[in-house]
């Protein structure tokens, strides 16, 4: 995950407050995504992005907004953190046209929600 | 809803033997099979993938497909210590080729 960076790795906040987390990346690739990962859950998919300003919702998108100005940058924001979004966050990133779409994933974000 | 199932485990294998992982998926229209490794505290890291029916090897990891039974599987030969991990299978699917995970199964290798 050298091309793809995070920030901040660690957080905490309180309930109410609003959180943005930042995915950069240096690779120029296309796609990326952001995910959440909780114990028996898996990794989810929250939202994802095709491309500057286009973006899309995954299985898990309420409570979240994205933003992309920029290929290199892709923001996810909790516009009021609540409690059941203390999770591990983990951003992802894909040349999606060429191969078969591999995914290749940041170091995470580690965010909690008193 | 798009489901991938993995066997929870813990899986325990002794140093030397094979370990085996299953996934099952339920979308017929999933494109491509990857598994990834996660160390504990760590990011997911690809070690195969799969698009076609059939065997695909890699070193010491073999994947598996079956696309007619919606299956795929990870054999790991010689399994050592450093296996040690959760091994999480994706599938992907839609335009942005979107991963669905299971939720992962935890191996222990057992000097």
């Amino acid at each position: 995950d050298a091309g793809i960076t995070q920030s901040p790795r660690h957080k905490v906040t309180e309930t109410g407050t609003p959180v943005t987390l930042r995915c950069h990346q240096t690779e120029n690739h296309r796609y990326m995504y952001w995910y959440r990962q909780d114990p028996g859950h898996g990794l989810r998919l929250i939202h994802y992005s095709y491309g500057v300003k286009d973006t899309d919702k995954g299985e898990v998108s309420d409570g979240y907004s994205v933003s992309r100005s920029k290929t290199e940058d892709f923001l996810l924001t909790l516009e009021s953190a609540t409690s059941s979004q203390t999770s591990v966050y983990f951003c992802a990133i894909s040349e999606s046209m060429r191969g078969v779409g591999e995914q290749y994933f940041g170091p995470g974000t580690r965010l909690t929600v008193t | 809803q798009k489901e991938v199932e993995q066997n929870s485990g813990p899986l325990s294998v002794p140093e030397g033997a094979i370990a085996s992982l299953n996934c099952t998926y339920s979308d017929r229209g999933s494109q491509s099979f990857f598994w990834y490794r996660q160390y504990s505290g760590k990011s997911p890291e690809l070690i195969m993938f799969i698009y076609s029916n059939g065997d695909k090897e890699d070193g010491r990891f073999t994947a598996q497909l079956n696309k007619a039974s919606q299956y795929v599987s990870l054999l790991i030969r010689d399994s050592q210590p450093s296996d040690s991990a959760t091994y999480l299978c994706a599938v992907s699917s839609g335009s942005a080729r979107q991963l669905t995970f299971g939720s992962g199964t935890q191996l222990t290798v057992l000097p």
